[in-house]
């Protein structure tokens, strides 16, 4: 069955630094996502992506976070100046149509020290 | 604006014993209502979904949960818990924007006593 992927699985980085986090959706799906998890909080939305470009986006993605699709496959999320809050399980999603289930990747735990 | 609640952090039953975790949406539409489930160290899972068609949802392992519009309320049962249902369990909401984002409740963690 497929499924979504993401790498890596976990990383630590110091604050100030950049991390990018990857993304690879179902192959067939039009609509991704990112999703982030604060460690004892609930999932939380970030941004969606469609028709590559950004279809919405929550207060939390502000101008430190960017989305990209690259090439026809991965599907990342940039932070560009790491602080400590932003240490969480980052999860993505893709989906096939707008009706249709999301289905989530196994998360990327982003530490920042 | 779409929100659900879980009236419960924490529910311990013992296994073979039937499970109830509770969740009371609010949505300015006829929503879609979604469990997912996440074990220890693993991705969220989806367990069931509801889009309107029938209200009692069966979903995968023996789950299912009931859509009451009067209670607005979306409970997930199971007859018989296992121990490997032991897991956090979240209750859903999507949007009715074309993007369909989903809102997620506070979690229910789910300890099963052998």
């Amino acid at each position: 069955e497929p499924e979504v992927t993401q790498t890596p699985s976990h990383q630590v980085t110091q604050m100030g630094q950049e991390v990018i986090l990857r993304c690879v959706p179902i192959s067939n799906h039009l609509y991704f996502y990112w999703y982030r998890q604060i460690l004892g909080q609930k999932v939380e939305f970030l941004v969606s992506f469609y028709n590559n470009e950004i279809s919405e986006k929550s207060e939390i993605f502000d101008d430190q976070f960017s989305v990209e699709r690259p090439d026809g496959s991965n599907f990342t999320l940039k932070i560009r100046s790491t602080k400590l809050e932003d240490s969480a399980m980052y999860f993505c999603a893709s989906r096939q149509t707008s009706h249709e289930t999301q289905y989530f990747g196994p998360g990327t735990r982003l530490l920042v020290l | 604006a779409q929100s659900v609640t879980q009236l419960d952090s924490h529910v311990s039953v013992s296994e073979g014993t039937p499970v109830l975790l509770r969740c009371n949406y609010s949505s300015s539409y006829s929503p879609s209502l979604f469990w997912y489930v996440q074990h220890p160290n693993k991705g969220l899972q989806l367990l069931l979904k509801y889009t309107s068609a029938a209200t009692l949802v069966k979903g995968i392992n023996g789950f299912e949960a009931e859509f009451k519009k009067s209670e607005t309320s979306f409970h997930l049962t199971k007859p018989s818990a296992h121990m490997s249902d032991a897991a956090e369990y979240f209750c859903v909401v999507s949007d009715q924007t074309g993007a369909n984002n989903l809102f997620f409740g506070t979690g229910t963690r789910l300890t099963v006593i052998p």
